[in-house]
Parts: structure tokens; C-alpha cells; sequence
């Protein structure tokens, strides 16, 4: 079965400093990858998704992600945060052909203005 | 508007005494799942639901049931709570299964949960 690794627990950064969260899974056969964002208060929603082609994913507010196959790797960027983006971010994963999905632990991101 | 609603939001129960969450979505989509979130360990999958009388284990399923009686119903059952479910549970809804490129799960709210 497929798992997901989040090297990040707490990140903290100031307003405007570039961001990028690491996220590896495991899993030997193709997979669909995804980020979702966890702000205060509110529901999950989704970041942006990887399904195949381009590997290099543009999502909302942006958020973009690269999907590197060779390190099993989906890391998340963005290049000037914002106050805003405070949040808990979530990478996820879902083996082709199946429909179950696995979460990682979460990192939780603290923008200081 | 379009939503997925879980009720209760917040409950305090005692070990043993069965419960139920109910979840409903008004998008007539036919995947639901269940997740719980727990501090350090993300969300973790529950059971889900491709459509109606359709249902599959996820990573946690022990102590935990199901029913898809309805395609916009998908409640969760606990039978005889322990204090190891005390959880945060989430209810998601998509259009279809995973594997469509253009799916998007929809959460709902949360439901914090508490066995004492």
C-alpha cells in the first residue's frame, strides 16, 4: 500500500520568504498526487493535483507543484508567501486504478507578517 | 448551495455507548468517504463509498461501520466506542472515483469526536 511522507512538521516564515514543503510517497506503480490546504477554521480544500503530463502543476493562489518520479517526490512552492497562507498543508496520494487515499501527517505553515 | 454536511459537529460520549454520525451532500456525487485527523498523523481514511450499497475499507476501518442506503447519505457507525477514536472525523463527497482527472473531493466541516 502506498504511504506519504511529510519531512516538515512546523514551518515559520516571514512575509514574503519563499516556501517550499517536501512531500515523498511510496508506492512502486503510478499515482495520482495531491495538496490540500487546512486553514483555520475552515475545510479541507485542494491546492492542486497531479495526474500525468506535465509535471510541473500550477495550483490556486499560487501554489505550484513539481512531481519528480525518480525521487518519489511532489514538493510544494511558492515563491512569496503571504500572511495569508497561514494554514496546515496536506500532500495525499491515490494509486492508479484504486480509490482509496492516503494523507500525510500534515505541516503546518506560520506566516509572520 | 452545493455542500456536505455532518451532524453532529461536536460530541462527548461515553466508552461502549453506539453512536452515530450522519454525513449528506446535496451534489448527487457518487464517492463519499470518511477520514479522522489526528495530531502528528494526518488524515487517515476511514471507509468509502463509490455509490450506493457500494462500500470499501480504507487504512483505519476496525471498530468503525458504514452503510450507502442513499446516494447522498454515507453515516458513520460506532458500534461501542473507545477512547482511541477520540478524533477529529471528516466526511468528503466527489462526482466520481479517484481516478477521474477532473474529480475533486469536497469536505465537510468535521466532527469532533470524544469517548470518555
Amino acid at each position: 500500500a502506498q504511504s506519504v511522507s511529510q519531512h516538515n512538521h512546523h514551518v515559520i516564515l516571514s512575509e514574503a520568504a519563499s516556501l517550499e514543503l517536501g512531500c515523498n510517497y511510496s508506492y512502486g506503480g503510478t499515482v495520482n498526487l495531491f495538496w490540500y490546504v487546512q486553514y483555520p477554521g475552515q475545510h479541507l480544500q485542494l491546492l492542486l493535483k497531479y495526474f500525468s503530463g506535465d509535471p510541473l502543476v500550477k495550483g490556486i493562489k499560487g501554489f505550484e507543484a513539481e512531481f519528480i518520479k525518480s525521487k518519489f517526490s511532489f514538493n510544494l512552492r511558492k515563491p512569496s508567501v503571504q500572511w495569508s497562507d497561514t494554514a496546515e498543508y496536506f500532500c495525499a496520494v491515490n494509486a492508479r486504478g484504486n480509490n482509496d487515499m492516503r494523507f500525510g501527517a500534515g505541516t503546518r505553515l506560520t506566516v509572520k507578517p | 448551495e452545493a455542500q456536505v454536511t455532518q451532524n453532529p459537529r461536536y460530541l462527548i460520549t461515553v466508552t461502549g455507548k453506539k453512536l452515530t454520525v450522519t454525513c449528506s451532500q446535496n451534489m448527487n456525487h457518487e464517492y463519499m468517504s470518511w477520514y479522522r485527523q489526528d495530531p502528528g498523523l494526518g488524515l487517515r481514511q476511514i471507509y468509502y463509498s463509490m455509490n450506493v450499497e457500494v462500500t470499501d475499507k480504507g487504512d483505519v476501518p476496525e471498530g468503525y461501520k458504514v452503510s450507502r442506503k442513499e446516494k447522498r447519505n454515507f453515516p458513520l457507525i460506532l458500534e461501542s466506542p473507545s477512547p482511541n477514536q477520540t478524533s477529529l472525523y471528516f466526511c468528503a463527497s466527489s462526482p466520481w472515483g479517484l481516478q477521474d482527472r477532473y474529480n475533486e473531493q469536497f469536505f465537510g466541516p468535521g466532527t469532533r469526536l470524544t469517548v470518555l
